[in-house]
């Protein structure tokens, strides 16, 4: 299957400070990526769908102003968690939606790990 | 009603026994519906996707999808410990984008 990667792999910050994480399709383009947030035991809750070009559309409870989201080019989009605190702390995975030969398949990245002290 | 509901577990079969997994959907009218394991610790991976109703087999894996019923449900024969995972059902909603939404997942537990 495709590729996608995801940076930093786990990050460790400040309450306060701003953290960016990027996500590549490594051997694909993806018009479309996901991002999601999972919390410990829990499930993965969409936050947003980004569009390249264009802007993110935001699931029902997430500030799109705390969570910048950037999809400028085909291969990759990038998630700001601005002014981070504790309960921002989690895993965000994103996921890129390759669509080929009529067959649509989306990829997750392998997660970042955030904690924010 | 959560659209994608699962039993949470944790289900613990023995090895070489089979697990089956639950999974059912709240709209009648989705068409596509993914079976992901995720280790602790790391991101989903696709194990199998199914469209029509009835059964899809790969390897030691089947997907059984009953539209009727709204429900879908995966089947691991001979298990292996090596399969103890959470497994996340997921359905695509394609009037939305075709987003994915996931269940809460199942653990799975398989005992030497």
């Amino acid at each position: 299957g495709a590729v996608v990667s995801q940076h930093p792999s786990w990050v460790i910050c400040k309450s306060g400070t701003s953290v960016k994480i990027e996500c590549r399709s490594l051997d694909f383009q993806a018009t479309t990526m996901f991002w999601y947030r999972q919390f410990p035991k829990q499930s993965l809750m969409l936050m947003a769908t980004s569009n390249e070009g264009s802007k993110a559309t935001y699931e029902q409870g997430v500030e799109k102003d705390k969570f910048l989201i950037n999809h400028a080019s085909l291969t990759l989009s990038t998630l700001t968690v601005t002014s981070a605190h504790p309960e921002d702390s989690s895993f965000y995975i994103c996921s890129a939606r390759e669509t080929s030969g009529g067959v649509v398949e989306q990829f997750f990245g392998p997660g970042t790990r955030l904690t924010v002290l | 009603q959560k659209e994608v509901e699962q039993n949470s577990g944790p289900l613990s079969v023995p090895e070489g026994a089979i697990a089956s997994l639950n999974c059912t959907y709240s709209d009648r009218g989705s068409q596509s519906f993914f079976w992901y394991r995720q280790y602790s610790g790391k991101s989903p991976e696709l194990i199998m996707f199914i469209y029509s109703n009835g059964d899809k087999e790969d390897g030691r894996f089947t997907a059984q999808l009953n539209k009727a019923s709204q429900y879908v449900s995966l089947l691991i024969r001979d298990s292996q410990p090596s399969d103890s995972a959470t497994y996340l059902c997921a359905v695509r909603k394609y009037n939305q984008g075709g987003k994915l939404i996931f269940g809460q997942g199942t653990e799975l537990s398989v005992k030497p």
